[in-house]
């Protein structure tokens, strides 16, 4: 069983959308969790970035982390056509410095 | 200010040839990574250096895979002989290093295709 699960996807949803990403991952010591978009043919870019359990909201993005359930989320509010991509959750534990990546969803909005 | 730089972009090599893929990172970043990511997947750590020492490469396949970071600037990831299955995007990414909350910035990577 891998650490961090992502679902994959496709996701493809209709321009102004809401858009909700997840992950769930099974080690307990990961204290930061990140959200990366990642668009075709480039590298990793940071999104979100939260530490422990709690909400993080910038612009149209919102990060969620519930730390009880193992579970974070990323919502993305009036989805526009420029938010495709493909979506990384990461996690690290407290002192290390090695991230932890889930799948990644590749996302399509469609005008 | 520029960010990670990465070369080749591309390369394509017959099975058995060696290849090389070379990093620059952040100016002043002292923490350098090099992570591989195949087709669907998330990127996943080969390995890390602090300036110039390597101090996780517990996931680089040392028979055919080298690294090095010489004077802990630039570095170079090296795969002698390429197999079939080395196929993949090679990223490169640094951070400051200065804690768990560094932010690592990544490189575009560098596309390999083994024929």
């Amino acid at each position: 069983q891998k650490e961090v699960e992502q679902d994959p996807g496709p996701l493809s949803v209709p321009e102004g959308a809401i858009v909700s990403l997840n992950c769930t991952y099974s080690n307990s010591a990961f204290q930061y969790f990140m959200w990366y978009r990642q668009y075709s043919r480039k590298g990793p870019e940071l999104l979100m970035y939260t530490y422990s359990s709690g909400n993080k909201e910038d612009g149209r993005f919102t990060a969620q982390v519930d730390k009880s359930s193992k579970y974070i989320s990323l919502f993305i509010r009036d989805s526009q056509p420029s938010d495709s991509a493909t979506y990384l959750c990461a996690m690290i534990s407290q002192g290390a410095q090695k991230l932890v990546f889930g799948q990644g969803t590749r996302l399509t909005i469609n005008p | 200010e520029a960010g990670v730089v990465q070369s080749p972009r591309y390369k394509i090599i017959e099975k058995k040839q060696p290849v090389a893929f070379w990093c620059n990172p952040i100016s002043g970043h002292n923490t350098l990574y090099w992570y591989l990511q195949n087709l669907g997947q998330g990127p996943e750590l080969l390995i890390r250096y602090e300036n110039e020492e390597a101090v996780d490469d517990s996931q680089l396949p040392k028979d055919r895979f080298s690294a090095e970071r010489l004077k802990g600037v630039d570095s170079t990831l090296k795969i002698q002989p390429a197999e079939l299955g080395d196929s993949a995007v090679y990223l490169c990414a640094s951070s400051t290093g200065t804690g768990t909350q560094d932010t690592q910035y990544f490189g575009p990577g560098t596309r390999l295709t083994v024929l």
